[in-house]
């Protein structure tokens, strides 16, 4: 069974700009959490969709946002890059959105604002 | 708010020792605890987890301990290798109500051969 795969898996980005990540949960998954991981930071819940809505939420401001389609793939979207934003972006997966479910992680984007 | 504090920051072991890494939570309300295993280029993967039922749990060579009166858990590994080297994150979550983890900010392991 593959694993949970994001694209890209780098990213290089100017400050103002948006950008789109992806997220393909593992074969039959329907819920996907998304995290920030920074060294300052560490991992920081974003927010998690399943049956694609989005059930909880992160202290992130609203240039942060998602979906998912009804296959469960994700997507989330960062508006007007700021330099902080650079990070690796981590979505995983699970087969559903009980919060005591094991999670499986995929490898990462990592996003660089210049 | 809700907060998981990870002790140490960094562990060095020698191969063969064992290595301890501790975790407290603040959520009375968390009743699910993952350890994570994060090598370098990969993301997290899960190595072991215990829910508030149970005060221990084991496989192979790492163990889970869970305090729910002192809201502490811990990691344990016996008979450490290098290939045990990498960083280490527990991390807490509620079991309804949909995900919502908090991590602790990771233990980096280095095992010496």
């Amino acid at each position: 069974k593959a694993g949970v795969t994001q694209t890209p898996r780098y990213l290089i980005k100017t400050r103002g700009q948006q950008v789109t990540l992806s997220c393909s949960p593992i074969s039959g998954h329907r819920s996907v959490s998304w995290y920030q991981q920074t060294p300052g930071q560490g991992l920081q819940f974003l927010f998690e969709y399943f049956s694609e809505t989005q059930r909880n939420k992160g202290n992130f401001p609203g240039r942060f946002s998602g979906r998912q389609f009804s296959n469960s793939r994700s997507e989330m979207n960062v508006s007007t890059l700021e330099l902080g934003d650079s990070a690796l972006y981590l979505c995983a997966s699970s087969l559903t959105t009980s919060g005591n479910n094991e999670q499986f992680f995929g490898p990462g984007t990592r996003l660089t604002v210049l | 708010g809700e907060n998981v504090e990870q002790h140490p920051s960094t562990l060095s072991v020698q191969e063969g020792d064992s290595a301890v890494i501790k975790c407290t939570y603040s959520d009375s309300a968390s009743n699910y605890f993952p350890w994570y295993k994060q090598e370098l280029g990969k993301g997290p993967q899960l190595i072991i987890d215990i829910r508030s039922n149970v005060g221990e749990k084991k496989d192979q060579r790492i163990a889970v301990t869970l305090n729910k009166t002192a809201k502490h858990f811990s990691l344990h590994i016996t008979e450490t290798q290098p290939e045990d080297s990498a960083v280490y994150f527990c991390a807490a979550s509620i079991g309804t109500g949909g995900f919502k983890t908090i991590f602790g900010a990771g233990t980096r392991l280095f095992v010496k051969a």
